[in-house]
């Protein structure tokens, strides 16, 4: 059974800073890895996807890492701004469907 | 993207009563879509899986009688809490493969339910 852990679990930082968020995953047969953004009370919403075959993905200031062999990706997020703040999940799916596991997420907080 | 939409937001109702959620996917076809629940300040957990034109697929420990799933077309599947209690009570969320072969998944707005 998939087991998605992030780390750490909350995070503050002043904006303009750069973020580091940590996913880790037991099974490494994973044909992607997905992280999400959900503001409180709201829905998820997909920031980048990587397939098994890609190292890296990047969209404006977020880049997402995966290695696979280590079972790990990492979410860095360029310059924060206080529109950051929200939390942030990782999703791997089973090995034969779109059943996703999350981690528990990292609730960002970016001060002003 | 993909845009899938649930509705209603948010719903407040008596216990002992029904409630439907419905989850469409607007700007394509979905075959295929999960429900989810979620707890305050905890993750999503798979509910179930909404097959369209057959029956939903169930996680373990959910009850199929009390979260009755309808994939009646290939952009609406409807979840019925039926007989709410106050434990249902939950933020539950939608999800639909997005067109292609990514494997990309797109999430509702999620439906807040509270139960009296």
């Amino acid at each position: 059974k998939q087991e998605v852990t992030q780390i750490p679990a909350a995070l503050s930082v002043p904006e303009g800073e750069n973020l580091v968020l940590n996913c880790s995953f037991t099974d490494s047969a994973i044909y992607n890895l997905q992280w999400f953004r959900q503001d409180p009370g709201k829905g998820l919403t997909s920031l980048l996807l990587i397939q098994s075959s890609q190292r890296e993905q990047t969209s404006g200031r977020l880049n997402a890492s995966l290695d696979k062999s280590s079972g790990r990706s990492t979410l860095y997020i360029a310059a924060s701004q206080p529109g950051d703040s929200a939390t942030y999940l990782c999703a791997v799916p089973g090995s034969n469907d779109y059943k996703l596991s999350f981690g528990a997420g990292t609730t960002v907080t970016v001060r002003a | 993207g993909a845009v899938v939409s649930q509705h209603p937001s948010w719903v407040i109702c008596k216990s002992g009563t029904s409630v439907k959620i419905e989850c469409r996917s607007l700007d394509f076809q979905a075959t295929t879509m999960f429900w989810y629940r979620q707890f305050p300040k905890q993750s999503l957990m798979l509910m179930a899986t909404s097959n369209e034109g057959s029956k939903a697929t169930y996680e373990q420990g959910v009850e199929k009688d009390k979260f009755l799933i309808n994939h009646a077309s290939l952009t609406l599947s409807t979840l019925t809490v039926t007989s709410a209690h106050p434990e249902d009570s939950s933020f539950y969320i939608c999800s639909a493969p997005g067109a292609g072969r990514t494997g990309e998944l797109f999430f509702g707005e999620g439906s807040r339910l509270t139960v009296l």
